[in-house]
């Protein structure tokens, strides 16, 4: 099944200690995408990758990290996790031709204490 | 603030009628326009697109119709059911760029 994974869906942690949410996607696709989603605000994009090696900022990138080793996986860093990170998480893959089919996974809910 | 907009919040129809979902857009240049759902707990969907250079597609049930003297993008879909209650989105890609602007969402109600 083509699918996008996203681990954990669930996540409280305390100020300051670093944590990594993982993405991976069996679709082959060369595009992927971290996004943020808040009440009021809608989705926005915190980093994004053409290919592998190849990644760029969204519109908040303050406070993530991404790295892009595989053509799969493109994990979401927080090397220093605030409150102000407190959000639903969502990671997206598309193949490159392809600008609107996007598949999102199922949501990372971090919770910064 | 963000280009694309929605002008209502939320929506609630009855089983069987029509819904008509619309977002309204500011960047000009934008190329190509997006509607997804999101059911809860879930995450987005992509529902149907439309290039710049159309006014009106159709899909399964959905139409999209773009109105660029107005700015305006708007999701009907046909018959409503209980299944396609959810939060639609719509979001734009700005012309020559990989980004996605989403607005903020309607949340749409299907009463049986």
């Amino acid at each position: 099944e083509a699918q996008v994974t996203q681990n954990p869906r669930y996540l409280i942690t305390v100020t300051g200690k670093k944590l990594t949410v993982t993405c991976s996607q069996n679709m082959n696709h060369e595009y992927m995408s971290w996004y943020r989603q808040d009440p009021g605000l809608g989705l926005r994009q915190i980093y994004y990758s053409m290919n592998v090696e190849v990644t760029d900022k969204g519109d908040v990138p303050e406070g993530y990290k991404v790295s892009r080793k595989e053509k799969r996986n493109f994990p979401l860093i927080l090397e220093s996790p605030s409150p102000n990170q407190t959000s639903l998480y969502f990671c997206a893959s598309r193949s490159s031709g392809r600008v609107s089919e996007q598949y999102f996974g199922p949501g990372t809910r971090l919770t910064v204490t | 603030g963000e280009s694309v907009g929605l002008h209502l919040p939320t929506l609630s129809v009855q089983e069987g009628d029509n819904s008509i979902i619309n977002c309204a857009y500011s960047n000009s240049a934008s190329d190509y326009f997006i509607w997804y759902k999101q059911e809860s707990g879930k995450g987005p969907q992509f529902i149907i697109d439309i290039r710049s250079n159309m006014d009106k597609r159709q899909g399964q049930r959905v139409t999209v119709l773009l109105n660029k003297t107005v700015k305006h993008l708007s999701l009907q879909i046909a018959a409503t059911q209980p299944g396609d209650s959810a939060v639609y989105f719509c979001a734009e890609r700005q012309g020559g760029s990989e980004k996605l602007v989403f607005g903020k969402g309607t949340k749409l109600t299907v009463n049986p």
